[in-house]
This record gives structure tokens, C-alpha cells and sequence, in this order.
């Protein structure tokens, strides 16, 4: 198994473009989420799923939009991106929907920089 | 709502020494608890968890933590730290109930001299 895998691994672009970061499992998990890791902060949840057509909000969603129609695929899109919007995204995963003690597994990290 | 208090950002031991790094979280309901670690430009990889079965726990590399109600506390300590245990430690907490997202604390570099 690949586990959690997230693309791509660096990425540079311009105050007010858009983008997509993948991330796929292949693991058959229900629950998948993106979180942000900045300096001092920890990870703060983004948006999370708990299966195919199902997403709800984290701690700060503003500015990031998501969808999952597949159990394997959930993708982070930025919509347009600002400088604040620079970090570290994971993308996790767990099995067993109502599983809260089944440990997240982490794909490997998006290193993004806004200009 | 939940939250995670991890006291020092920083903590530094000599190779040998005890670590001991706290967390201490807030609750409505008796939660579970994670310890992950991440290596430098790494993902997290979890160290060890509490889900009730015992308020003593083993993880990987050495490493445990105790769960105590009263001081709503999940410090991990390893008696022994090594070079290779320098990395960024969080702590988590996720409610049993519902869809239970994890809350992370914001992390404690460890940094271990020779």
C-alpha cells in the first residue's frame, strides 16, 4: 500500500491565482482531512470528510473549498490565493467512521508559498 | 470544546537524560489522547494513544505517557533519550463521539545535544 500520497510536493505561486492539492488514499478509509501546520501554531483542521459526498468545516476554512466523490480522492482547492494562505498542508486519514480512537495516518506534506 | 496546552515550544536534554514533554488538555467528555512525532520535513507518525483501556501507555521507541484524570494532563516521557529522538512533538485530543476531529496542541521541538 501507498497509504496517504499528496501532490505536489512544492509549490510557488501568485497572490490571486488558484490550485488544487491532491491527496489520495488507498487504504479504503471513510474519514479524510486537510490540516494546515504553520510555525508556532500546531496543525489547524481545514475541512474534513467522513465519506464520498460528505465534507463539513474545521478551524479555518475560509478561502479553501473541498469536495470528495470518491473514497480513494480529496482534493484542497484554493480558490484564490493569498499570502496568509503559505504552509505546510496535510492531508490524513482514518479508518472506520465513528473510529475517534483509530490513529490518522499522514500523507507527506504540500510546501506552498504565496507570492 | 476541546483544546490542547503543550507547555514549552522548546525542550532540550543531553543524550542519556530523561525527556519529559507535558500536555495538558480540556475536555467536556473523557477523551482520547495521541502522541505523534514528526521528523524534519516529514509527515506525523503516531508515537502512541489513549483510548481507556489504561492510563499507562507504551509506544514505539521507547516512549509512554500517563494518563491522569484528575490533573486532565498525558505527558510522554522516554527514561533514556537518544540523538535520533530529536524531531517536533504534538499532542491531540479527539472525543469519542460523532465524527471526532483531532485537535493538536502547537507542538514541542525536542533537541538533543551529545
Amino acid at each position: 500500500n501507498a497509504g496517504v500520497t499528496q501532490t505536489p510536493k512544492f509549490q510557488v505561486l501568485k497572490t490571486g491565482q488558484s490550485m488544487t492539492l491532491q491527496c489520495a488514499q488507498d487504504m479504503n478509509h471513510e474519514y479524510m482531512s486537510w490540516y494546515r501546520q504553520d510555525p508556532g501554531m500546531g496543525l489547524r483542521l481545514i475541512h474534513y470528510s467522513v465519506g464520498a459526498g460528505i465534507t463539513d468545516q474545521g478551524e479555518v476554512p475560509n478561502g479553501y473549498n473541498v469536495s470528495r466523490s470518491t473514497t480513494e480522492d480529496f482534493p484542497l482547492r484554493l480558490l484564490s490565493a493569498a499570502p496568509s494562505q503559505t504552509s505546510v498542508y496535510f492531508c490524513a486519514s482514518r479508518p472506520n467512521l465513528a473510529g475517534a480512537y483509530n490513529e490518522q495516518f499522514f500523507g507527506p506534506g504540500t510546501r506552498l508559498t504565496v507570492l | 470544546a476541546q483544546s490542547v496546552t503543550q507547555l514549552g515550544s522548546h525542550v532540550s536534554v543531553s543524550e542519556g537524560a530523561l525527556v519529559l514533554l507535558r500536555c495538558n488538555y480540556s475536555s467536556s467528555v473523557p477523551p482520547y489522547l495521541f502522541w505523534y512525532v514528526q521528523y524534519p520535513n516529514q509527515g506525523l507518525q503516531l508515537l502512541l494513544k489513549y483510548t481507556s483501556a489504561a492510563t499507562l501507555v507504551k509506544g514505539i521507541n521507547g516512549f509512554e505517557a500517563e494518563f491522569k484524570k484528575s490533573e486532565t494532563s498525558f505527558h510522554l516521557t522516554k527514561p533514556s533519550a537518544h540523538m535520533s529522538d530529536a524531531a517536533e512533538y504534538f499532542c491531540a485530543v479527539s472525543d469519542p463521539g460523532g465524527y471526532s476531529t483531532l485537535t493538536f496542541g502547537k507542538g514541542t521541538m525536542l533537541l538533543v545535544s551529545p
